[in-house]
């Protein structure tokens, strides 16, 4: 079975700042790796997926994250921090693509400090 | 429609009583899922349309919750005799064509139990 790990139920940085939100997966099969983003009162909005084509993805809003088999991990990140990112962010996997519900890890609130 | 809409945004409801949410996804999307998000939980996978398939009933956590989509559209997810560990919030997702794609979420429905 899949599952997914986020280190770190909340990270704070400064308006500015690189943002590093951390991801780590257990699958037995090559996954398919999702960030979302939800902020207050919202329901979740993709960010960001890999499929299986290339390892570094970019996303909106000026997020990427690379997808290393080797550390089993799929980490987020953004160079510059704005006010706006302040949001909570959930890593998920999944399997497969026409069958099985996306797994999602406990989240991470992100705050940004002027 | 251009979303998927849930209702009620908010419901409170007294002990023992039974509730009924629904979800509207997006026209075409065939696969339909729901999930519980309660605070520092992360997203709780309970239930998985696909097409005129079978569900996924797998991650119901008790008899008392039971979900139908009729159609292949509206989808009604039900609570009998509520208690109050059900409060939380209700989120719909929809897709095109399974988890590997992506889904898109409505903005949940916020259950009370009193």
């Amino acid at each position: 079975a899949q599952s997914v790990t986020q280190l770190g139920s909340h990270v704070s940085v400064s308006e500015g700042a690189l943002v590093l939100l951390r991801c780590n997966y257990s699958s037995s099969v090559p996954p398919y790796l999702f960030w979302y983003v939800q902020y207050p009162n919202q329901g979740l909005q993709l960010l960001l997926k890999y499929t299986s084509a290339a390892t570094l993805v970019k996303g909106i809003n000026g997020f990427e994250a690379e997808f290393k088999k080797s550390e089993t991990s799929f980490h987020l990140t953004k160079p510059s921090a704005h006010m706006s990112d302040a949001a909570e962010y959930f890593c998920a996997v999944s399997v497969n693509q026409a069958g099985t519900a996306l797994i999602f890890g406990k989240g991470t609130t992100l705050s940004v400090s002027s | 429609g251009a979303g998927v809409s849930q209702s009620p945004s908010n419901k409170v409801t007294e002990k023992g009583k039974d509730v009924e949410l629904r979800c509207d996804p997006i026209s075409g999307h065939t696969a339909l899922y729901w999930y519980r998000q309660s605070l520092g939980q992360g997203l709780e996978f309970l239930i998985y349309f696909q097409g005129n398939s079978a569900p996924d009933k797998s991650g119901l956590p008790s008899d008392r919750f039971s979900a139908e989509r009729t159609g292949g559209s509206v989808s009604t997810l039900t609570i009998q005799r509520t208690q109050q560990e059900d409060s939380a919030v209700y989120l719909c997702a929809s897709s095109s064509a399974g988890g590997g794609y992506g889904y898109t979420f409505g903005s949940g429905t916020r259950l009370t139990i009193v």
